[in-house]
């Protein structure tokens, strides 16, 4: 069935880098944009980054921007998420979803499919 | 950037009610606006796209309108299952934003 999951989450020390996976499988990878977003500890929904269908584009909220980088290898049909010059505030539960069209938006149906969640803990 | 306020924050309500939940944007954004749910300790669930298409599997007790810069999701008799925090998130940009979230909980 159609599936990702996340993997590489840990406990880490301020300033230290982590990358993150996402492992897809019941679908061509390759057709479908990708996002991470991530979930603070009681907290709502935060966007951190995009990546098209081909890698050609990507996009990155402003709190991640010039720190974290996204990825994708599509034979190997995984997404990853490379973390750097880490926070206590980047602490959270990192999910990895998939958007079908990222652009034009009419082409886009939203994020359909979505990860368990991997954490991160920042301390 | 684009900002989505939610409103409510909270919502108290019963089995069988009509719950309206508004998400107003900062700068218009056509129809392109989903709504997610999410369930404790669980991944969001698109609801819908496109300010008012039904996502598949998707109970039709739930609807969404609205375009530009004001937009609504309806659940018509709520169920126990609908308990949950919603919210609303946009695409009209490279970037995406999420709303804050609405928690809709039992009275």
């Amino acid at each position: 069935q159609v599936q990702l999951v996340e993997s590489g989450g840990g406990v880490v020390q301020p300033g230290r880098s982590l990358r993150l996976s996402c492992a897809a499988s019941g679908f061509t990878f390759g057709n479908y944009g990708m996002h991470w977003v991530r979930q603070a500890p009681g907290k709502g929904l935060e966007w951190v980054a995009i990546i098209w269908y081909d890698g050609s584009n990507e996009y990155y909220g402003d709190s991640v921007k010039g720190r974290f980088i996204i990825s994708r290898d599509n034979s190997k049909n995984t997404l990853y998420l490379q973390m750097n010059s880490l926070r206590v505030d980047d602490t959270a539960v990192y999910y990895c979803a998939r958007e079908g069209p990222v652009w034009p938006p009419a082409l886009s149906v939203g994020m359909d499919v979505w990860g368990q969640g991997t954490t991160v803990t920042v301390s | 950037d684009i900002q989505l306020t939610q409103s409510p924050s909270t919502l108290s309500a019963s089995v069988g009610d009509r719950v309206i939940i508004t998400c107003r944007a900062s700068h218009s954004l056509g129809t392109y606006l989903a709504w997610y749910q999410q369930k404790p300790e669980k991944a969001p669930n698109l609801l819908i796209y496109k300010a008012s298409t039904l996502q598949s599997g998707v109970p039709s007790r739930f609807s969404g309108s609205g375009s530009g810069t004001e937009f609504t999701l309806t659940i018509s008799g709520l169920q126990p299952d609908d308990f949950a925090t919603y919210y609303c998130q946009e695409y009209n940009s490279y970037s995406r934003t999420f709303g804050q979230g609405t928690k809709v909980e039992i009275e």
